[in-house]
């Protein structure tokens, strides 16, 4: 089974500065797919970024960007010139892309998230 | 306005009630997902749809019931087999295929007292 582990529960980063997000995961399969969600206190997950595992360049949305190592396993998320929207709980999560009965592809496997607080 | 509706915002039952949990989205998406959310924990999976009147269990089904009659509906039902039901519970939806991104509503708090 896929695990997703996130070795930082809290961070903090200055308003205008850059943060990273560590995260590293477990698995056996060769293709599959990365995200970062960002849970704000409303509490509703917003997806920040995605990954297709096949692709070695980086993805970018923005102000937020990923380090993908794959043979590392690692998916980290820098988050650059920092703004009090960015305060929220951040969560990688894992999805296989390969079909099984039952469709089990399916399922996101998450990490137990990182806090970011951002000071003004 | 297309999007993941939840309803309703907070949930209270006694013990031994079963209490149903609606999930509407108009996103015409084919899949659509139940997660569970304790605190200082990540989301897991109690229960999937890839199509009307089809559902599999996740990782944590025990206790819970679904139906998906309709393509833009999936309520879930906690019933009094469950053990500890207090938890913020998330609906997701998707494009059915591997490739799909899934959004997610703004979610329920069940308490129970």
């Amino acid at each position: 089974a896929q695990t997703v582990t996130q070795s930082q529960p809290e961070m903090s980063v200055q308003e205008a500065e850059t943060v990273t997000l560590s995260c590293t995961y477990d698995t056996s399969e060769s293709d599959y797919y990365l995200f970062w969600y960002k849970q704000p206190p409303s509490r509703q997950m917003i997806l920040v970024i995605r990954q297709e595992a096949y692709k070695q360049q980086n993805a970018t949305e923005n102000r937020f960007s990923v380090n993908f190592q794959k043979a590392a396993k690692s998916f980290s998320l820098k988050i650059s010139d920092s703004q009090l929207g960015d305060a929220a709980m951040y969560f990688c999560a894992y999805r296989s892309a390969y079909g099984r009965s039952g469709g089990s592809n399916y399922k996101l496997t998450f990490g137990k998230g990182t806090l970011l607080t951002v000071n003004p | 306005d297309g999007g993941i509706t939840q309803s309703p915002k907070y949930l209270f039952r006694k013990e031994g009630q079963n209490v149903t949990l609606s999930c509407e989205q108009n996103l015409n998406h084919d899949a659509m997902y139940w997660y569970r959310q304790d605190p200082g924990q990540g989301l897991r999976l109690i229960y999937y749809s890839q199509i009307v009147n089809d559902f599999q269990k996740g990782d944590i089904a025990e206790g819970y019931s679904v139906s998906r009659e309709k393509k833009e509906s999936f309520p879930l039902t906690v019933t009094s087999a469950q053990k500890n039901p207090t938890a913020f519970y998330l609906c997701a939806s998707s494009i059915k295929g591997s490739m799909d991104t899934q959004y997610f509503g703004p979610g329920t708090r069940l308490t129970v007292l």
